[in-house]
């Protein structure tokens, strides 16, 4: 069965930074695009990042961009997301989640499958 | 990258339709086909329940059915079940190749 599980959330000082991870098990990563989507808590959904098939393309919200850096290693089934220059508005749950388009150099979602997610907590 | 608007809630008794509306404009929902409908109940992840406008994922109840008019579109959930309480979000790709969520709408069963 398609997984992904996110990874390497916790507490850090404004400034600061942190990486997260996406294990990916169940299909064949190196077909699909990937997402990370953020929720603040009791917030709503927030889309972060986009990474295509191949890594070739990668898109940002305006808000991350400059600071937030998607990236993936279709041999180790992983993605990552380097958030750097931390601010306490980026506290969310960050979860990853696969494109269901498949196979293009388009990313245009649906988000078909998600991960559980992994807590973010920025301090000031 | 501004949200797309949704209400903020809306209820109904058990077997009534809802409608949730989900507005944007000529650079998202109204230029996109790539529109879609998630679910999400308390402490857990999203639930894919419609694409593409208008297209169920397979298991998905027919039950929930998806449309889009200009710059709005909508998630209908007909026969309202219990299980049905929910917060419902809607997102479309845009045209900067990004997506982008709407405000979200808690739907409570009366």
């Amino acid at each position: 069965q398609v997984q992904l599980v996110e990874s390497g959330g916790g507490v850090v000082q404004a400034g600061r930074s942190l990486r997260l991870s996406c294990a990916t098990s169940g299909f064949t990563l190196s077909n699909y695009g990937i997402h990370w989507v953020r929720q603040a808590p009791g917030k709503g959904l927030e889309w972060v990042a986009l990474i295509s098939y191949d890594g070739t393309n990668r898109y940002y919200a305006d808000n991350v961009k400059g600071r937030f850096t998607i990236s993936r290693d279709n041999s180790k089934n992983t993605l990552w997301l380097q958030m750097n220059s931390l601010r306490p508005e980026d506290t969310a749950v960050y979860y990853c989640a696969r494109d269901g388009g498949g196979y293009s150099d388009i990313v245009t979602g649906p988000f078909d499958y998600w991960g559980q997610g992994t807590l973010v907590t920025v301090s000031s | 990258q501004s949200a797309l608007t949704q209400p903020a809630s809306l209820s109904g008794s058990p077997g009534q339709s809802i409608t949730i509306s989900c507005t944007g404009t000529s650079s998202d929902v109204g230029g996109s086909y790539y529109v879609s409908w998630y679910q999400q109940h308390p402490g857990k992840a999203p639930k894919l329940m419609i694409f593409d406008v208008n297209n169920r994922p397979s298991g998905v109840s027919n039950r929930f059915s998806g449309s889009k008019s200009g710059n709005t579109a909508s998630l209908t959930i007909s026969g309202l079940q219990a299980e049905d309480e929910a917060d419902y979000y809607c997102s479309s790709y845009t045209s900067t190749s990004t997506l982008v969520f709407g405000t979200g709408t808690t739907v409570t069963v009366l």
